[in-house]
């Protein structure tokens, strides 16, 4: 039972738009949200988190927004560059219960086009 | 230098070697973890500990078993390698110290494992 699911295995978009990634869970003891980066050949990069008692994050171009009624966390990047091409990961952990594992959704390939 | 590095980056062994992957790590947290990456799917935990003298089994720790040397070393071993052990592993660290991000967790290289 996938308990983080990211539904969109690929996204195109153009250089300067937004770009929306989105990430579904079902494990209601999920407290704490994060997003990774992995480019071809290296390890996952840590992006950007959020805490369930937040319902945004903002870093720089990077914002995540969590809506804990529906169960369901987004990644937009906005302006979108052709760097930010690469797989990303959504990954949730239930820190209030004690858990500190992560469990990871299967990725969204994004690319971005110049 | 890289906080979190893993040796081999890459191995081709055949079924029934016995074959261990290495993780040190300089970033001095106390938390380590090992995953597997097939292709297509997210990261799956095999086992992780929390310090030295604390080993526990993730989701799919059969056929694997791992050793935490000191605070900054932590080895996977798979004593007896069959081809659905082919696979990216990923060695991780997190930061359990007071104020410390322990839901943060950074992540090596990664070594591409081939079973023939």
């Amino acid at each position: 039972d996938q308990q983080v699911k990211q539904n969109s295995p690929s996204l195109s978009v153009q250089e300067g738009r937004i770009s929306i990634l989105n990430c579904d869970y079902t494990n209601s003891m999920f407290d704490y949200f994060l997003w990774y980066k992995k480019y071809p050949a290296e390890g996952p990069t840590f992006l950007i988190s959020i805490s369930s008692i937040k319902d945004k994050n903002e870093d720089g171009r990077f914002t995540v927004f969590l809506n804990k009624s529906a169960k369901h966390l987004s990644l937009h990047i906005v302006p979108s560059q052709p760097g930010d091409s690469a797989v990303y990961f959504c990954a949730a952990s239930a820190s209030g219960a004690g858990s500190y594992q992560l469990t990871f959704g299967k990725g969204t390939k994004l690319s971005v086009i110049p | 230098d890289a906080d979190v590095t893993q040796t081999p980056r890459n191995r081709i062994t055949k079924t029934g070697k016995r074959i261990m992957l290495e993780c040190s790590q300089t970033k001095g947290h106390d938390r380590m973890y090992w995953y597997r990456q097939d292709p297509g799917l997210g990261l799956q935990l095999i086992y992780y500990s929390f310090d030295v003298k604390d080993i526990n089994k993730g989701e799919i720790s059969d056929g694997y078993s791992v050793s935490r040397q000191a605070q900054a070393k932590f080895s996977l071993s798979l004593e007896s390698a069959i081809p659905n052990q082919t696979a990216l592993y990923f060695c991780a660290t997190s930061d359990a110290s007071p104020g410390g991000k322990t839901d943060t967790q950074y992540f090596g290289p990664g070594t591409r494992l081939t079973v023939l």
